[in-house]
């Protein structure tokens, strides 16, 4: 799985759009971008995954670049509830099979009231 | 859609004496659960894949003999800590992958081991 680069920690008023960088330079062709994020003491929470398109569901919107080397969890507005560490990993989506995830270290995000 | 719950959410026990954690698929199946191992002020360490119906595998440096799994359906999957010591003590959590397809993983809450 490619490596990912993340900000260790980011600040953000609430109500204002919280936008979360991610490198990905080494991200192969069949490789998919997933976010999740883990609220403290409590299991990661799925946010979102896309491979080439921007996807936007009820959580975030994933803007991912035309080269596919970075992308960006964007959540529309923030609520002190969103505090939580924020993880990008990319890895093969596969049909038939499946690996455990690799968790970097994420990104701290805070949510300032 | 697509509940993971775990149980217990915290266990606490003394030092010798084995542990079993359940993880549970609520509303789908999941042929390949995982297990998860998450240190304090650390990132979640893959420890083992549980496939149902086969035997685990195991990451590197995880013994098969400490850590106990069984996949007996598709729906749960057990984590059993044998001969705990204090050294275990962690937050284990669990995930589920959806047999659709899609590939994407849903992690349990977690539970909290603490050996004394």
């Amino acid at each position: 799985d490619a490596k990912t680069t993340q900000p260790p920690s980011m600040d953000c008023a609430e109500g204002r759009a919280a936008n979360l960088p991610c490198n990905h330079s080494t991200i192969s062709g069949n490789e998919y971008v997933y976010w999740y994020r883990q609220i403290h003491s409590q299991g990661p929470q799925y946010i979102i995954h896309g491979l080439k398109n921007n996807e936007t569901n009820e959580m975030a919107s994933l803007i991912i670049t035309e080269d596919r080397k970075s992308s960006t969890l964007i959540l529309p507005h923030a609520t002190l509830r969103d505090t939580a560490v924020y993880y990008c990993i990319v890895r093969v989506n596969k049909g038939g099979g499946a690996d455990g995830l690799t968790f970097g270290k994420g990104t701290h995000l805070i949510i300032q009231p | 859609g697509a509940v993971v719950s775990q149980h217990p959410s915290w266990v606490i026990c003394k030092s010798g004496t084995s542990v079993k954690i359940e993880c549970r698929s609520l509303d789908f199946q999941a042929t390949t659960m995982f297990w998860y191992r998450q240190f304090p002020k650390q990132s979640l360490m893959l420890m083992a894949t549980s496939n149902e119906g086969s035997k685990a595998t195991y990451e590197q440096g995880v013994e098969k003999d400490k850590f106990l799994i069984n996949h007996a359906s598709l729906t749960l999957s057990t984590l059993t800590v044998t001969s705990a010591h204090p050294e275990d003590s962690s937050f284990y959590i669990c995930s589920a992958r959806e047999t659709t397809g899609t590939d994407t993983q849903y992690f349990g809450p977690g539970t909290r081991l603490t050996v004394l």
